[in-house]
């Protein structure tokens, strides 16, 4: 079966420190993987997707990057925290090209900028 | 963009009571799909709908793809107190990779013992 880890489960911060979010997906090959955040424990944004190895797509400009350096990898950066980083962020994954593939998501990172 | 209005966006209910939810949209969407969320972890994938005026259940969970793909509603019937949670709606556009998933902002459930 397929799992979804992410790391850490929460992380506390200072303002203009990096950040590095790391994603990793078990049990299937060549997933979309997602980035999500969320606010205040409601609605989820979404924030980078992609399709393969070394494609990302962007859906809001931000002070975050996002990397996917192997298939089943999908990392979440910064170079340089602002406080309006906090929030709690989501890493999700679903079949490539299966129409209506529905999103599974991992546990989150809880990320507090200091 | 495409926006999706999820309703209500709170309850509080006593434990035992039915409860009912509803998104709606201007977009006809090809999949709905109904998720849970715990407080502090990810949410969990409760119920997927592919056909307009399909009707699935999940346990004490039941929801329905309206008929005119723009709207959605899940039912809990005799809540119990481990239904407390966030939950969301997201439809899907259908086409591409990504698949454009639009989520509503989700209904919190609080369930009275």
């Amino acid at each position: 079966s397929q799992t979804i880890h992410q790391w850490p489960a929460t992380l506390v911060q200072p303002v203009g420190s990096p950040l590095s979010l790391e994603c990793t997906v078990e049990g299937t090959s060549n997933p979309n993987l997602y980035w999500y955040r969320q606010a205040a424990g409601r609605g989820l944004q979404l924030l980078f997707y992609s399709i393969g190895i070394g494609q990302i797509s962007s859906e809001v400009p931000q002070n975050l990057s996002a990397s996917r350096p192997q298939d089943r990898q999908f990392i979440l950066s910064s170079k340089k925290l602002l406080l309006s980083d906090s929030g709690f962020y989501l890493c999700a994954w679903s079949v490539l090209g299966r129409l209506g593939s529905p999103l599974h998501f991992g546990n989150g990172t809880r990320l507090t900028v200091t | 963009g495409q926006q999706l209005n999820q309703s209500p966006q709170s309850m509080f209910i006593q434990e035992g009571e039915d409860v009912s939810m509803n998104c709606t949209s201007s977009s006809i969407f090809n999949t709905w799909l109904w998720y849970k969320q715990d407080p502090g972890e990810g949410p969990v994938l409760l119920i997927a709908l592919y056909k307009a005026g399909e009707l699935t259940s999940n346990g004490r969970l039941t929801a329905q793809f309206g008929i005119t793909r723009k709207d959605s509603f899940l039912n809990i019937s005799a809540s119990i107190p481990s239904d407390v949670g966030i939950y969301f709606c997201a439809g899907q556009l259908g086409g591409g990779s990504q698949g454009n998933l639009i989520f509503g902002k989700g209904t919190k459930l609080s369930v009275k013992p």
